[in-house]
């Protein structure tokens, strides 16, 4: 069974704070992606990564940086967190087609206070 | 660059009457289409998608899906909705080709079955 696992359900962190979301994927894709989920705005990408290292920003990555150091693993990064970054944060994986499904995890409701 | 609007945010309908979920997207490039479901505390998973081939495309817990090139559509329906149907279902598009191409989703529409 395919999996895409995220460090946390629920976390809450003050403003100005690092806050590192982890996701890891267990179905070697090629492709992992986060995205913020907000009510009446959908599924916005932040952050997408293609391989290994390589990252592409997505519509909306003011605010964000991501790590991809193994293939598994990839690590969204708010650098200094801030109230308007209060959201639910999605990951997901797919394999190098683009005809491929795409699996999410399970999300991480972050709030900043 | 691709676009999804499902002008519908909400749809309540009663158990056992059919019900159809609107998606309309714009293009300027071929693309594939998708429809997502999120159950309530879950992540997304995928109900069907079009690829190719058939413009009526069947997917999982009795869902279909109509592609209509010449009106930019991808209606979702369902004959018979069951209350565990209640979930939110996001519209998606990728252009084709290319192994770096990504999604882009509506705003979703929340789908309230009751009895």
């Amino acid at each position: 069974d395919v999996k895409v696992t995220q460090s946390s359900r629920y976390l809450v962190k003050r403003t100005g704070e690092k806050v590192f979301l982890e996701c890891v994927q267990d179905m070697d894709h090629e492709n992992m992606f986060w995205y913020r989920q907000d009510p009446g705005l959908g599924l916005r990408l932040i952050y997408f990564s293609y391989d290994v290292k390589m990252k592409e920003k997505g519509d909306i990555p003011e605010g964000y940086s991501v790590s991809r150091e193994k293939k598994e693993r990839f690590s969204l990064i708010l650098e200094s967190a801030s109230t308007n970054q209060t959201s639910m944060y999605l990951c997901a994986s797919r394999g190098a087609a683009s005809t491929d499904t795409q699996y999410f995890g399970p999300g991480t409701r972050l709030t900043v206070l | 660059a691709q676009s999804v609007t499902q002008l519908d945010s909400q749809v309540p309908v009663f158990e056992e009457a059919p019900v159809e979920l609107r998606c309309n997207y714009s293009s300027s490039v071929s693309v594939y289409l998708f429809w997502y479901v999120q159950y309530p505390n879950q992540g997304l998973q995928l109900l069907l998608k079009y690829l190719s081939g058939s413009t009526l495309v069947k997917g999982i817990n009795g869902f279909e899906a109509e592609f209509n090139k010449s009106q930019t559509s991808f209606h979702l329906r369902k004959p018979s909705v069951h209350i565990s149907d209640t979930a939110e279902y996001f519209c998606a598009v990728s252009r084709t080709g290319g192994t770096a191409s990504k999604l882009t989703f509506g705003t979703g529409t929340r789908l309230q079955v009751t009895l």
